[in-house]
């Protein structure tokens, strides 16, 4: 069935430089969302991604879909020590639910 | 609204025994899921409904887990003969429905089987 693919699992920054996460699937997919969960928190929405090739900017996120709707990723430029949490990718599932990657944990050594 | 609220926050429990957890969606939205996560894991889909309609269950959950959400508004987790193996953080999160809505999840309600 479809799947998702989230690399890294882990990355550790020193605070200042940039971070990208990226999320693959073998199919292609009709959406996808980013959610952010800090440690000890509860998952956060970013942001949804719909159309083939469609970026979006949040101040310091970027959020990349691909042409083929099969990858996307969120880069985030000079990380800040706020910046520290699990970064999900989620795509729909084909019943209405979203189905969730493992995450990439962020740590940001300042 | 003050968003999703969840209640226990944390419930500890022996094996065996059943336990219940409730769910408070943002009052405008007509979709309510239940979501399970285990530490280092993302979050795994258990339910979710649609006003007061269950419209999906995973395939993965045990028969001794079931929900309600009996007038659209509420919702209920119930666990029954606990095991070690449910020691989880349980999640719900509501959304309007539709294409890509937006996910606003609880705080969590962190069960622990001893």
């Amino acid at each position: 069935g479809q799947q998702v693919m989230q690399i890294p699992q882990y990355q550790h920054v020193q605070e200042g430089e940039d971070f990208t996460t990226y999320c693959n699937s073998s199919t292609t997919l009709s959406n996808i969302q980013w959610y952010k969960q800090r440690p000890g928190g509860h998952p956060v929405f970013l942001i949804q991604l719909v159309k083939s090739g469609e970026v979006k900017k949040q101040k310091r996120l970027t959020f990349q879909f691909g042409e083929a709707k099969k990858n996307s990723s969120l880069h985030i430029t000079a990380t800040q020590t706020t910046d520290v949490g699990t970064y999900f990718c989620g795509y729909g599932g084909s019943q209405g639910n979203l189905i969730f990657g493992k995450g990439t944990k962020l740590s940001v050594k300042p | 609204d003050t968003g999703v609220s969840q209640d226990p926050r944390h419930k500890i429990t022996k094996r065996g025994q059943n336990v219940t957890f409730r769910c408070d969606p943002i009052s405008e939205h007509n979709r309510l899921y239940w979501y399970r996560q285990t530490l280092g894991q993302g979050p795994e889909f258990l339910t979710y409904f649609q006003n007061e309609a269950q419209l999906e269950k995973s395939r993965l959950l045990s028969d001794r887990f079931s929900a309600e959400r009996p007038k659209g508004s509420f919702s209920t987790l119930e666990i029954q003969r606990t095991e070690q193996g449910d020691s989880a953080m349980y999640l719900c999160a509501s959304s309007l429905a539709g294409v890509g809505a937006g996910y606003t999840f609880g705080s969590g309600t962190r069960l622990t089987v001893v």
